[in-house]
């Protein structure tokens, strides 16, 4: 059992760039959503998925774009990177009425 | 909007030590409140997740309370060890969002000197 799974580990963009970070899981889970942290503003929602074929923006998620066609995948798509979009990127299954479980991270410097 | 405080930000203990880290919420509709802990360079790993009808929970050296109604919650370490160390963050999804919207903390990072 992998749990989720984040591919890349570690990325370098320059602005304007276009790139997908991967996310799976293998729980069965309905619910994914993907987060940034960065230092001193926490982590914050990017968007969410209820399901295949169901999603919806969280707190940022201005220059990401997301898809959902099957349960095990939710993969994120940066359409053209900025700066300010370098953080670590984490990827996440269940919650809600749930526990939480969260992929190891991916992360991302765009120059 | 749902403001989620973790208080200290920071803490360093000798080992042994018993402790108690703080996290206060301010809308208490809420579904659950989840404890996590994420080392350096890692994910978050969850280690309680108390329900909202519940008062507390248990896990090992591990125990987190829940009182809904103060908008507060407690996550006590028995016998802290140095692998211990790590930063804890607390989160609440809202029911008010239909669950879907997790709101975390900024966490506290715990040091634990041998």
């Amino acid at each position: 059992n992998a749990g989720v799974t984040q591919t890349p580990k570690f990325q370098v963009l320059k602005t304007g760039q276009s790139m997908t970070l991967q996310c799976a899981q293998d729980m069965n889970h309905e619910y994914m959503s993907w987060y940034r942290q960065d230092p001193g503003m926490g982590l914050r929602l990017i968007h969410y998925s209820v399901g295949a074929g169901i999603t919806d923006q969280g707190e940022v998620p201005n220059g990401y774009n997301v898809s959902r066609s099957t349960t095990e995948d939710f993969p994120l798509r940066l359409l053209s990177a900025a700066p300010s979009q370098t953080s670590v990127y984490f990827c996440a299954a269940g919650g809600g009425q749930e526990t939480q479980y969260f992929g190891p991270g991916t992360r991302l410097l765009v120059l | 909007k749902q403001e989620v405080t973790q208080i200290p930000a920071a803490l360093s203990v000798p080992e042994g030590e018993n402790l108690v880290l703080n996290c206060s919420f301010t809308d208490s509709a809420i579904y659950n409140l989840q404890w996590f802990r994420q080392d350096p360079g890692k994910g978050l790993t969850s280690l309680l997740l108390i329900q909202s009808s519940q008062r507390e929970q248990t896990s090992g050296r591990l125990n987190a309370s829940l009182d809904k109604s103060s908008g507060r919650s407690t996550l006590y370490i028995a016998a802290s060890q140095p692998g211990d160390s790590a930063t804890y963050l607390c989160a609440v999804p809202g029911v008010n969002t239909g669950g879907f919207k997790t709101i975390f903390g900024a966490g506290t990072r715990l040091f634990v000197k041998a």
